[in-house]
């Protein structure tokens, strides 16, 4: 059964820093792997979708990578600034199981000190 | 575009009550999804409709049924609500290859 790990639960940045967010899956037969944002009280907003036969995909100030031998992707946030404090999660969609059932990680809650 | 909307924002229930929650997307998708989120639990797929007329069960879909009503409308019901269905519901749709899901804000349901 796919299984998704966020390291670490929580990170605390200064702002303008560049930081790192990491995501772990057991099981490489993946169709895609997608990070979303979710701010308290409020739902998803997707971030980066990255197809299984991509390395990268970028957006504005935040790059997303995937490494799908190892079962890892990363989340890079250049410049942080105390707008960018959230919860990251991450999603892979696999073949196990049913069609766009995205598996998710547990998140990492980002928190940038102005 | 208002992209994917829930009905309603809160609610509370008595044990044994029954509800529906709403969902509507505008983008013109093909699928649509519905997940709860509980702390320590993550989110987890419920009922998904890959097409309008088909649903499928997904993970956790005991004590819920659904209902695709039109290509725009994905519907959540609880015929007879239990604390345990104490949670946040979120609804999803995707219209591409790609795969790439948009959510709606939430429900936020508590049972007591």
């Amino acid at each position: 059964k796919q299984e998704v790990t966020q390291i670490p639960a929580a990170l605390s940045v200064p702002e303008g820093e560049n930081l790192v967010l990491n995501c772990s899956f057991t099981d490489s037969a993946i169709y895609n792997l997608q990070w979303f944002r979710q701010d308290p009280g409020k739902g998803l907003t997707s971030l980066l979708l990255i197809q299984s036969s991509q390395r990268e995909q970028t957006s504005g100030r935040l790059n997303a990578s995937l490494d799908k031998s190892s079962g890892r992707s990363t989340l890079y946030i250049a410049a942080s600034q105390p707008g960018d404090s959230a919860t990251y999660l991450c999603a892979v969609e696999d073949y196990g199981g049913s069609q766009g059932n995205l598996i998710f990680g547990k998140g990492t809650k980002l928190s940038v000190k102005p | 575009n208002a992209g994917v909307t829930q009905t309603p924002k809160f609610q509370v229930l008595k044990t044994g009550q029954s509800m529906t929650l709403q969902c509507a997307q505008d983008m013109n998708h093909n699928s649509m999804y519905w997940y709860r989120q509980d702390p320590g639990m993550g989110l987890r797929l419920i009922y998904y409709s890959a097409s309008e007329g088909t649903t499928d069960k997904g993970e956790v879909p005991n004590g819920y049924n659904v209902s695709r009503l039109n290509k725009r409308e994905f519907s959540l019901r609880l015929e007879s609500a239990a604390p345990s269905q104490t949670s946040v519901y979120f609804c999803a749709s995707s219209g591409t290859t790609l795969g790439e899901q948009f959510f709606g804000p939430g429900t936020r349901l508590t049972v007591l």
